[in-house]
């Protein structure tokens, strides 16, 4: 069965240093998500991807957080510089197409620690 | 604003026993409706979803939802939960009238079992 795949799975990095995810989504799948899920909470929506472009990245903070999907297939999430508040976990999920009746299928996700 | 509620934020249940989850949401119309499940270590998936039609509506390992406009709930149930139920749940609502579609998430319940 396909799956989403993620990496790093956990990453350690001190505050002010650089942080970088990569997602791998399932082969066809247009729509692409990055959430931020921190403990306690559900997730939250950082960026969308329909494609290449972006769809929505109204709640990325775009002082340090940047997304590309350069392709159109796999994405990578960056974190410059990291701040103790963006401990957490990143998921990314991805979906056929953006209307709800598309499953969105999630990765293991990448636990991030800011120290 | 949109939001989802799920007032428990932990459940526990003896193995055998019945469930039920809660999960009220705020918006004017009615909104389509998700329950995903998170297992330790693993990804989010999707266990049942409710667009239009029977209020009533059946999902994956024996879980099913029942949609109550009157009561803007969303509750999930199931009969009889075997250990391996224990995990995380979470409610989600995508608005129907946004174009993105985007998932708004409740904060999740963690379900423990009693054996």
């Amino acid at each position: 069965e396909a799956e989403v795949a993620q990496s790093p799975r956990y990453k350690i990095t001190e505050k002010s240093q650089a942080v970088a995810f990569w997602c791998d989504p399932i082969s066809g799948h247009a729509t692409l998500y990055w959430y931020r899920q921190i403990l306690g909470q559900g997730p939250e929506l950082l960026v969308q991807f329909q494609d290449e472009s972006v769809v929505d990245d109204s709640q990325l903070p775009k002082d340090r957080f940047s997304a590309e999907r350069l392709k159109g297939v796999d994405s990578t999430l960056k974190i410059q510089p990291a701040e103790l508040g963006d401990s957490a976990m990143y998921l990314c999920a991805s979906s056929l197409g953006q209307q709800p009746y598309y499953e969105q299928y999630f990765g293991p996700g990448t636990r991030l620690t800011v120290t | 604003a949109q939001s989802v509620t799920q007032p428990d934020i932990h459940i526990t249940v003896s193995e055998g026993a019945s469930l039920e989850l809660r999960c009220n949401y705020s918006y004017g119309a009615t909104p389509y409706l998700f329950w995903y499940v998170q297992s330790p270590g693993q990804g989010l998936q999707l266990l049942l979803k409710y667009f239009s039609g029977d209020t009533l509506v059946q999902g994956i390992k024996g879980f099913e939802a029942e949609f109550k406009r009157s009561q803007s709930s969303f509750n999930l149930r199931k009969p009889s939960v075997h250990w391996s139920d224990a995990a995380e749940y979470f409610c989600a609502v995508a608005p129907s009238m946004d174009s993105n579609y985007q998932l708004i998430w409740g904060a999740g319940t963690k379900l423990i079992i009693k054996p």
